[in-house]
């Protein structure tokens, strides 16, 4: 099946300074990239979607200015935390789609923890 | 709105036990279903994704069935392991373009 990495699969930064993870579609075109957010013992929420070459749409509540998210090619999307506070200390993962209804692929998730 | 709901929360069964995972969605509009497995601070692992025109999905010990019209989906694993144990999440896509709406999940303990 389809492969969809992250990096880094943990981070560990202060409060205040910005954290970027990667996520790659490795052997698909990816046209559409989801990134969601998981808090201890909850399921996974959808934060943002992003199409390649387009601003990403943000679901209700999720900050644009603080969670920028770059889709500048078929296989790489980029979710930067700014100005990381420690509740932004969570599992993120991403999922990849070429699109018309073909299967989401899921990467493994990066850790971050706030201190 | 699109609502998933899993149950139960917890489950724990002693080794060799037959048992059901179930799901339930409020919007019988969906273009699929997916069930996927999570341990223990890792990512998700994909089981078993059914299409909104099929009734069921087999892989190995695991089943999963749809029932569109009830808005419900149940996941059956056969002679359950201690490796089975895991965070058990079912999701559904409304849409070949949308985004997919995750159930809080049911964490299963198989006990040796």
């Amino acid at each position: 099946g389809a492969v969809v990495s992250q990096h880094p699969s943990w981070v560990i930064c202060k409060s205040g300074t910005s954290v970027k993870i990667e996520c790659r579609s490795l052997d698909f075109q990816a046209t559409t990239m989801f990134w969601y957010r998981q808090f201890p013992k909850q399921s996974l929420m959808l934060m943002a979607t992003s199409n390649e070459g387009s601003k990403a749409t943000y679901e209700q509540g999720v900050e644009k200015d603080k969670f920028l998210i770059n889709h500048a090619s078929l296989t790489l999307s980029t979710l930067t935390v700014t100005s990381a506070h420690p509740e932004d200390s969570s599992f993120y993962i991403c999922s990849a789609s070429s699109g018309g209804g073909y299967e989401q692929y899921f990467g493994p998730g990066t850790r971050l923890t706030v201190t | 709105k699109q609502e998933v709901t899993q149950i139960p929360a917890a489950l724990s069964v002693p080794e060799g036990e037959n048992l059901v995972l179930n799901c339930s969605f409020t919007d019988s509009a969906i273009y699929n279903l997916q069930w996927f497995r999570q341990d223990p601070g890792k990512g998700l692992t994909s089981l078993l994704l059914i299409q909104s025109s099929q009734r069921e999905q087999t892989s190995g010990r695991l089943n999963a069935s749809l029932d569109k019209s009830s808005g419900r989906s149940t996941l059956y694993i056969a002679a359950s392991q201690p490796g089975d144990s895991a965070t058990y999440l079912c999701a559904v896509l409304k849409t070949s373009y949308d985004k997919v709406i995750f159930g809080p999940g049911t964490s299963l303990s198989v006990i040796p």
